[in-house]
């Protein structure tokens, strides 16, 4: 299995809902990213975690709290969000050693009403 | 954090022809990565290029880097329409540690 598999596809919810993003792969990789992506823009690293460890946090809002329950599942939770942050949330995971390829799903488009 | 700076932001040609894309970042590396996104999925790894290294291929892909330059370009051969694509590179520096960064990428077009 060399997928990494997002759930859902597509996302709408209002400002005042919660809601989770969830990413699974089963390569056994230990490291897992969170990026958001706005149209025709590059991707924003959000998050990094390392042996299931928050090891990177690049200032993101509170509103998102990301979990990594354990070395496949990443989860990206979403509560009290602004139109602003619709966009495509791309999760990725690498295998052990820094500068080793990431590999990408196909991320979820998430709408906020 | 590095970050690479991709040229031209975008680059629209016919099928059969050849596309190069330059990418420059500003401190020393530990390899450069690219990366393709068809519209609205995800990233895909095309090939890492490390420091000691000049020229790689993989199919009808060339990559270049000239660390003395701090630039690398991506060589599409014989283009096909479905390269049409999002082209982003990725420089890893020494103290990128788990941080992987990308540029506004290159927009390629290739017209039937």
């Amino acid at each position: 299995d060399t997928e990494v598999t997002q759930t859902p596809k597509h996302l709408v919810m209002g400002m005042t809902n919660k809601k989770s993003l969830k990413c699974e792969q089963h390569m056994g990789h230990r490291a897992m990213y969170w990026y958001k992506q706005k149209a025709k823009k590059p991707p924003e690293l959000m998050f990094v975690y390392s042996y299931e460890k928050l090891s990177i946090n690049e200032s993101v809002p509170s509103r998102f709290s990301p979990e990594c329950p354990n070395s496949s599942l990443l989860n990206l939770h979403l509560h009290a969000l602004q139109p602003e942050d619709s966009a495509l949330y791309l999760c990725a995971s690498r295998p052990t050693g820094f500068g080793e390829k990431l590999f990408f799903g196909s991320g979820t488009q998430l709408s906020v009403l | 954090s590095q970050q690479g700076e991709e040229d031209p932001q975008a680059l629209s040609i016919q099928e059969g022809e050849n596309a190069t894309m330059n990418c420059s970042y500003k401190t020393s590396i530990n390899n450069l990565q690219w990366y393709r996104q068809n519209s609205g999925r995800g990233l895909v790894h095309l090939i890492l290029i490390r420091s000691n290294e000049r020229e790689k291929h993989s199919g009808r892909l060339r990559v270049t880097l000239d660390t003395s330059k701090k630039s690398s370009s991506l060589l599409i051969t014989a283009s096909r329409a479905a390269d049409t694509a999002s082209y982003f590179c990725a420089p890893t520096g020494k103290t990128s540690g788990s941080r992987l960064t990308f540029g506004e990428g290159t927009q390629l077009t290739v017209n039937p």
